[in-house]
This record gives C-alpha cells, sequence and structure tokens, in this order.
C-alpha cells in the first residue's frame, strides 16, 4: 500500500529553469517531510525537510511547498543546473517516529 | 567521519546460502535504520535501532531477516536461506535525537541471489 506518490517517473528541464517534482500522500497523520536526491550508485543524500506546522520551507534554490488539505507537496528548483539531475524522492513519516515512506522516485534530467 | 559506510558494495551469493551486511553510522548518531529498495521502488523500511536496542522489527520482510546492533555502533543485517527475490540493495541510515530528523544514508550493499 503506496502511502506516499509520486506520479511523474521522469521530468526534463532546461538548464536555468524551474524544476518542480511533486508528491501527493495518503495519511493525513503524517508530520514530517523529506526530499532525498539520489545519484546512481549512491545512496540518497538528504536534501530539505518540513514540519506540517509549515507550508514553506527554503534553502538555497530549493523549495519546499506543503498543502496538508490536499496531502500533497512539491520540489521547486531555481535555478535548475545539470548537476541536479539525480533521482529525487519523497519521503513522509512522523517527527515522533523512525520509519520514513518513500516515494517511488522522479529522474530529473536537467539539459544544458 | 566520512558518513555512514556499508560493507561489502556488492554481494552475489547462491540461492540457499546465508549473507551478512555490516554498516558502520556517523558515530555520534544514537540511531540506526535499515532500509531496502528494490528497482523502480523508493527505499522500504526495515528496522530500527534506537542505540543498542531494536525498538521496530515487525517490518523485517520475514524470519528469515535478522538485524544487531551490538554495543550501540556497527549494526549487521542477515539474510539466511536466501533467495532470488532477496536481491535489492540495502541501505543503511543513522541518524540522531529523540525525534525524526533527516537520516544519513550509506552507498548501500547490492544483493544479486543466483
Amino acid at each position: 500500500d503506496q502511502q506516499v506518490k509520486q506520479n511523474s517517473p521522469s521530468l526534463s528541464v532546461q538548464e536555468g529553469r524551474i524544476s518542480i517534482l511533486n508528491c501527493d500522500y495518503t495519511n493525513s497523520m503524517f508530520d514530517y517531510f523529506l526530499w532525498y536526491k539520489k545519484y546512481p550508485a549512491e545512496g540518497p543524500t538528504f536534501l530539505i525537510s518540513i514540519s506540517s506546522i509549515k507550508d514553506k520551507n527554503e534553502d538555497g534554490r530549493f523549495t519546499v511547498f506543503l498543502n496538508k488539505s490536499a496531502k500533497h507537496l512539491s520540489l521547486h528548483i531555481v535555478p535548475s543546473q545539470p548537476g541536479d539531475s539525480a533521482v529525487y524522492f519523497c519521503a513522509a513519516g512522523y517527527y515522533s517516529g523512525y520509519a520514513l515512506n518513500f516515494g517511488k522516485g522522479t529522474s530529473l534530467l536537467v539539459t544544458p | 567521519d566520512t558518513g555512514v559506510s556499508q560493507n561489502p558494495r556488492h554481494k552475489i551469493t547462491k540461492r540457499g546460502q546465508n549473507v551478512t551486511f555490516r554498516c558502520d553510522p556517523i558515530s555520534e548518531h544514537n540511531r540506526l535504520y535499515w532500509y531496502r529498495q528494490t528497482l523502480g521502488q523508493g527505499p522500504e523500511f526495515l528496522t530500527y535501532f534506537q542505540n543498542e536496542a531494536q525498538l521496530e522489527k515487525s517490518r523485517l520482510l520475514s524470519d528469515r531477516f535478522s538485524a544487531e546492533r551490538p554495543k550501540g555502533s556497527f549494526s549487521t543485517l542477515e539474510i539466511q536461506r536466501t533467495e532470488q527475490g532477496d536481491s535489492a540493495m540495502y541501505l543503511c541510515a543513522s541518524s540522531w535525537g529523540a525525534g525524526q530528523t533527516e537520516a544519513f544514508f550509506g552507498q548501500g550493499t547490492r544483493l544479486t541471489v543466483v
């Protein structure tokens, strides 16, 4: 039972433009959300997180937006760079918990 | 400290054999997690340790899977009587604190059962 869904398996964006990666979740009790980036042959790398008490969190070029009523979050990358090409995983869980529930990932390709 | 370290990076084994993977977390991290990732899927949670205590193991995939974290330092994940369906990437992660914080992942051990 997939509680975290990333419905776009892949996304291609031109360098310098905005990349928007989307994620939906089904469990309204989740209160902590994260994005991880994964390059081939490496483990996932933490990118940015947001708790359910916020609707936006920014870190440099990366911004995560949370819409609790829609059970939807998105990751914006502005401006996109070729080095951002990777698989991005959305994850959700409980701040007081331990297990993260991951989506299947979205493969982002940033072209020059 | 260079991060979470996992060994071996790759393991090929025959069906029915036992395998053991090792994870060395970031040294000051008290929490350690094991995940499994199969092709086209995101990581799937298996088990969790806080210090040396295994606080969640109900999501281990079967009784052939077991994990230990003696003395709250490194951890091992063992799979007994491997099956072809066990072929996957096994990821270890660690974090610090009492609440959920970002977990740092190792590079994983890729298991192939032939």
